[in-house]
């Protein structure tokens, strides 16, 4: 089967940079996506990696390394509504979705 | 961007009735959708694959009996929690790739069901 790992909990200031890991255990995935899911609300796409290396999009940027089994979201110039649960995801072959245990992040003034 | 709704959005009924959540793709055409449960502070977990035109197909562990699951057209897909016991209340989320060239999935609202 597959299997995700991320931190429980990330705490940080405005303004600041923050890194959400993920580490995966699987034997074969097209790729790694992330997603944000506020309290009670859908889950909304942020990034995806179908290749080692980093993709920016706007003050997100992802991360993956196929050889390390590891992918990281990064955060930049955070700001209050950026708290929230997020998610790495495996990316099947079918399209399926295997979701990561989930990173509360919480932005303090 | 592409729209998932998911109707309705709370449901309360009472054990051992049955309940129909669905969803439905409104600006593009799913051959496959997704359903997921979410129990609180949890993450989702993938419960089956909806196909149109075909049977759905369950992830280990999960009732296709309990859980039924009928794709009807491009659009719509629904999910029938048959025989609802309190355990079930849960957080059900749809999602629907909008074609093989797009990475991105969309979600839809999610239905909070509640069996009391």
């Amino acid at each position: 089967g597959q299997s995700l790992e991320q931190p429980s909990e990330v705490t940080a200031v405005e303004g600041a940079i923050v890194q959400i890991n993920c580490t995966y255990q699987t034997s074969g995935f097209y790729g790694l996506s992330w997603y944000q899911q506020h309290d009670g609300g859908a889950p909304t796409f942020l990034s995806y990696n179908a290749l080692d290396g980093l993709e920016e999009t706007g003050r997100f940027s992802s991360f993956l390394s196929r050889s390390d089994s590891y992918g990281y979201l990064l955060l930049q110039e955070l700001q209050m509504k950026d708290s929230a649960s997020y998610f790495c995801a495996l990316d099947g072959s079918a399209r399926q979705l295997t979701f990561g245990s989930g990173t509360q992040l919480t932005v303090l003034p | 961007g592409a729209v998932v709704s998911q109707h309705p959005s709370r449901v309360i009924c009472k054990s051992g009735t049955s309940v129909k959540i669905e969803c439905r793709s409104l600006d593009f055409q799913a051959t496959t959708m997704f359903w997921y449960r979410q129990f609180p502070k949890q993450s989702l977990m993938l419960m089956a694959t909806s196909n149109e035109g075909s049977k759905a197909t369950y992830e280990q562990g999960v009732e296709k009996d309990k859980f039924l699951i009928n794709h009807a057209s491009l659009t719509l897909s629904t999910l029938t929690v048959t025989s609802a016991h309190p355990e079930d209340s849960s957080f059900y989320i749809c999602s629907a790739p909008r074609g093989i060239s797009y990475n991105e999935q969309f979600f839809g609202p999610g239905t909070r069901l509640t069996v009391l």
